[in-house]
């Protein structure tokens, strides 16, 4: 059973910084790309970030870039967010989610969906 | 960066109702959408990928269509455990953009 459980969220002063970790189990992790992805609290869905399995690829927000930072462990099957220079409107609960597998088609691989979310870690941003 | 919007933006329906739920991009994204299904306190749940491909699992009331610009969320016949927030997602491009939502409640 594919199983994604985020931890690291709490509450943090703006300019305060906050790792978050995604632990993945029940499928080959070093095989998958991952995404971060928020939801600020009575809003909707907003990606954050994206990270191809081998860690070549990495995607940011124009919200989130130059401040947050991706990166995983394939050995660990651990996906990770670091957070720096936070502000009030990053105060959200934080998902990490699954890519689909891509569909690829005459040289070019393209992303479908995300599949797996976990169950999301809240992380407040306040004085 | 491609903007998507969902029509409409709240919808009350009765158990047994037909729903269409419209999202529309701001470019072409080909058949690079899918849609979530959110409750309240859960994480998304995927439900349709490439357009109209239902993910494993997910019951057959539920369908896709579109290509383009335009695509549609159709639920045949709502059932009581359908009421919750539907999104919409590109994935032609990054940035990985989701729609402004659609809640479906019950009348």
């Amino acid at each position: 059973e594919v199983q994604l459980v985020e931890s690291g969220g709490g509450l943090v002063k703006p300019g305060g910084s906050l790792r978050l970790s995604c632990a993945a189990s029940g499928f080959t992790f070093s095989s998958y790309s991952m995404n971060w992805v928020r939801q600020a609290p009575g809003k909707g869905l907003e990606w954050v970030s994206s990270i191809s399995s081998s860690s070549s690829y990495i995607y940011y927000a124009d919200s989130v870039k130059g401040r947050f930072t991706i990166s995983r462990d394939n050995a660990k099957n651990s996906l990770y967010l670091q957070m720096n220079s936070l502000r009030a409107e990053d105060t959200a609960v934080y998902y990490c989610a699954r890519d689909r597998p891509k569909y690829c088609s005459g040289g070019s691989c393209y992303h479908t969906a995300f599949d797996y979310w976990g169950q999301g870690t809240l992380v407040t941003v306040s004085s | 960066d491609i903007q998507l919007t969902q029509s409409p933006s709240f919808l009350s329906a009765s158990v047994g109702d037909r729903v269409t739920i419209t999202c529309r991009a701001s470019q072409g994204i080909s058949s690079y959408l899918a849609w979530y299904q959110q409750k309240p306190g859960k994480a998304p749940k995927l439900l349709i990928y490439a357009a109209s491909t239902l993910q494993s699992g997910v019951p057959s009331r539920f369908s896709g269509s579109g290509s383009g610009t335009e695509f549609t969320l159709t639920i045949s016949s709502l059932q009581p455990e359908d009421f919750a927030t539907y999104y919409c997602q590109q994935l032609n491009s990054y940035r990985f953009t989701f729609g402004p939502g659609t809640k479906v409640d019950i009348k």
